[in-house]
């Protein structure tokens, strides 16, 4: 199907596991992003990338590791969890920084 | 520091009155703006968009203002409906590469 799939939807894990949250888009779009959402904070980037093998740090990137090496797929890797990486997360694609975005359905992750 | 805010956490509104949701920004910098509304366990929709070289962009019920002089936007939806109850996220972004700052969101109910 055409869009922005992400997996799993949910994910309970434990403190220093290592959590891999996969990101798809059909739209063969440029620009993917990774997100987290937390009461309070809103929506705070975490890391994006304009195309294969380039990422950028966004906000919040500390504990967090991306790869790109295809144009569809952004994995996001909490490499040792901890507790407040707690969230929702969200990857989203786009055509350029400044076009629209478009969001996957979340992943709700809760590290134990 | 945060560059985009909204200030209001929550609104509540009667269907068909209006509804509006304020926005306001410290970047100057910024020069394209966007909404987005998101529903409970989805992720974000873009909703409607607006340049700084216009005032106002209207899309059926739901229109956008910009007062670059106040540094302010809103976003008014008339006439309210109960599918309109979701969070509204405004976004700034300013030309170039840079990724979009996204405010803290604001919850609106519609009561039917």
């Amino acid at each position: 199907d055409a869009g922005i799939t992400q997996s799993p939807r949910y994910k309970i894990t434990e403190t220093g596991r290592q959590v891999t949250l996969m990101c798809h888009q059909t739209w063969s779009h440029s620009y993917m992003f990774w997100y987290r959402q937390d009461l309070g904070h809103g929506l705070r980037l975490i890391y994006y990338s304009a195309a294969a093998d380039i990422t950028d740090k966004g906000e919040v990137p500390d504990g967090y590791v991306v790869s790109r090496s295809k144009t569809e797929n952004f994995p996001l890797t909490l490499e040792s969890a901890t507790r407040s990486q707690t969230s929702v997360y969200f990857c989203a694609s786009g055509t350029g920084t400044q076009e629209t975005q478009y969001f996957g359905p979340g992943t709700r992750l809760l590290v134990l | 520091d945060q560059q985009v805010k909204q200030n209001s956490p929550s609104l509540s509104v009667q269907e068909g009155r209006i509804s509006i949701l304020n926005c306001d920004y410290t970047n100057s910098m910024f020069d394209y703006f966007l909404w987005y509304k998101k529903y409970p366990a989805e992720g974000p929709t873009f909703l409607i968009s607006i340049s700084s070289i216009k005032d106002k962009n209207e899309d059926g019920r739901f229109t956008v203002f910009l007062n670059k002089s106040a540094k302010h936007l809103s976003l008014h939806i008339v006439p309210s409906q109960p599918g309109d109850s979701a969070v509204y996220f405004c976004a700034a972004s300013t030309t170039g590469n840079t990724p979009l700052v996204f405010g803290k969101g604001t919850r609106l109910s519609v009561i039917a």
